[in-house]
């Protein structure tokens, strides 16, 4: 079975706080995503990579930066974090392969900016 | 761009009635079909997918049948139980390209 932990569960900050959030998978996949969760929006993709020290830009990245460390690690950064970042965080992992894969979800990160 | 449209933001049934949840996309390929499911206090988890025209996935009792003449993939059960509430989400996706466009929800909510 897929795992994928995220650490914290949840965190409060003041508005210009930084934070940093962590992803671990343990099923050796290459693809890691960080997705938010807002109501109305759905699933909205931040960044994703496909290996260590590989980023890839997704659909709403502004103010927020993200860094993969190794094939199982992978974190989003808010340097500057405002009201507008408060939401609901998770990370994916997926299988490489010949067709569209299965995307393994955490239990997410509420996050929230005062 | 691609783009996944559910109809229903909630859905309120019974126990034992029948579901249905729409799901249109719009998509400048052929792209995989998916519906993902989520619990309270949980991550979304895969329900099952489809990736070519008339094939239907099927699991837990949930399927959807793909259609690219009307470009929908409809969720449909034919008995809900209270178990069933949840979120469920329909998305599209390509091979190899690991993007997935996801619809904005769908809240079921069945009463015992």
């Amino acid at each position: 079975e897929a795992a994928v932990t995220q650490s914290p569960r949840n965190k409060v900050t003041v508005t210009g706080g930084n934070v940093t959030l962590s992803c671990r998978q343990t099923n050796s996949h290459n693809y890691m995503y960080w997705y938010r969760q807002d109501t109305g929006h759905g699933l909205r993709l931040i960044h994703y990579s496909y290996g260590a020290g590989n980023l890839q830009i997704g659909d709403v990245p502004d103010g927020y930066k993200a860094t993969r460390t190794t094939q199982e690690d992978f974190f989003l950064l808010l340097e500057l974090a405002s009201p507008s970042q408060t939401s609901l965080y998770f990370c994916a992992s997926s299988d490489p392969g010949s067709s569209a894969e299965t995307l393994y979800f955490g239990s997410g990160t509420r996050l929230t900016v005062l | 761009g691609d783009s996944v449209t559910q109809t229903e933001g909630q859905v309120a049934l019974s126990e034992e009635d029948f579901l249905t949840i729409h799901c249109n996309y719009s998509a400048s390929g052929y792209p995989a079909l998916f519906w993902y499911v989520q619990y309270p206090g949980e991550g979304p988890q895969f329900l099952f997918r489809a990736s070519r025209d008339k094939e239907k996935g099927s699991s837990r009792g949930f399927e959807a049948t793909y259609d690219k003449g009307t470009t929908s993939f409809h969720l449909r059960k034919a008995s809900v139980q209270e178990s069933d509430s949840a979120v469920y989400y329909c998305a599209l996706a390509y091979t190899g390209n690991y993007k997935y466009v996801f619809g904005a929800g769908t809240r079921l909510k069945v009463i015992a």
